[in-house]
């Protein structure tokens, strides 16, 4: 079975410009989960979807935004970028409902010039 | 804010001997998990315990769960270069939908 497949792996992209950030879960996963990382806030819980509706948000501006697709793909989107928004971001796909196992992609390193 | 924190936040140990690392988290729980990250790459799951469980073993991994306390601790047995990385782990806010994930201890294992 493949794994989550996060495109691109490296982008950089300047202030002020968007991007837009794709997962591919594992198959059979319906439920896909976004966090950035950095070296100083960590793991952030951005966002999870699940049968194309977000079911939960985490803590970030309206520049960021996300969606999913029938086939369970996901993206998201941040808007108008800022020189904080150079992070990892990380998608992870689940099997179930509850709360079990998260597995993730290799990440998408995005840069903010 | 949810998150956990791990301690110690880096660990420096030779090849062979034991890494302890501990997890601290605020709300109830259903369970706690950990997961391993190599430098810039994803992370990787490694265990799960669920909150009625006080103690689980993988391989050379061993996890207990202290829910009074609201605490959890990872040994990794006889570590080898191998196991560098860092190690957070994650609880599920008693039943949302996502998982918090905890600051992290970095690893490292000295050949």
């Amino acid at each position: 079975k493949a794994g989550v497949t996060q495109t691109p792996r490296y982008l950089i992209k300047t202030r002020g410009q968007q991007v837009t950030l794709s997962c591919s879960p594992i198959s059979g996963h319906r439920s896909v989960s976004w966090y950035q990382q950095t070296p100083g806030q960590g793991l952030q819980f951005l966002f999870e979807y699940f049968s194309e509706t977000q079911r939960n948000k985490g803590n970030f501006p309206g520049r960021f935004s996300g969606r999913q697709f029938s086939n369970s793909r996901s993206e998201m989107n941040v808007s108008t970028l800022e020189l904080g928004d150079s992070a990892l971001y990380l998608c992870a796909s689940r099997a179930g409902t509850a709360s079990g196992e998260l597995f993730f992609g290799e990440g998408s390193r995005l840069t903010v010039l | 804010s949810q998150q956990g924190e791990e301690d110690p936040q880096a660990l420096s140990i030779q090849e062979g001997e034991n890494a302890t690392m501990n997890c601290s988290y605020k709300t109830s729980i259903n369970n706690l998990q950990w997961y391993r990250q190599n430098s810039g790459r994803g992370l990787v799951h490694l265990i799960l315990i669920r909150s009625n469980e006080r103690e689980k073993h993988s391989g050379r991994l061993r996890v207990t769960l202290d829910t009074s306390k609201k605490s959890s601790s990872l040994l990794i047995t006889a570590s080898r270069a191998a196991d560098t990385a860092s190690y957070f782990c994650a609880t599920d806010g008693g039943g949302a939908n996502n998982l918090f994930f905890g600051t992290g201890t970095r690893l490292t294992v000295i050949p």
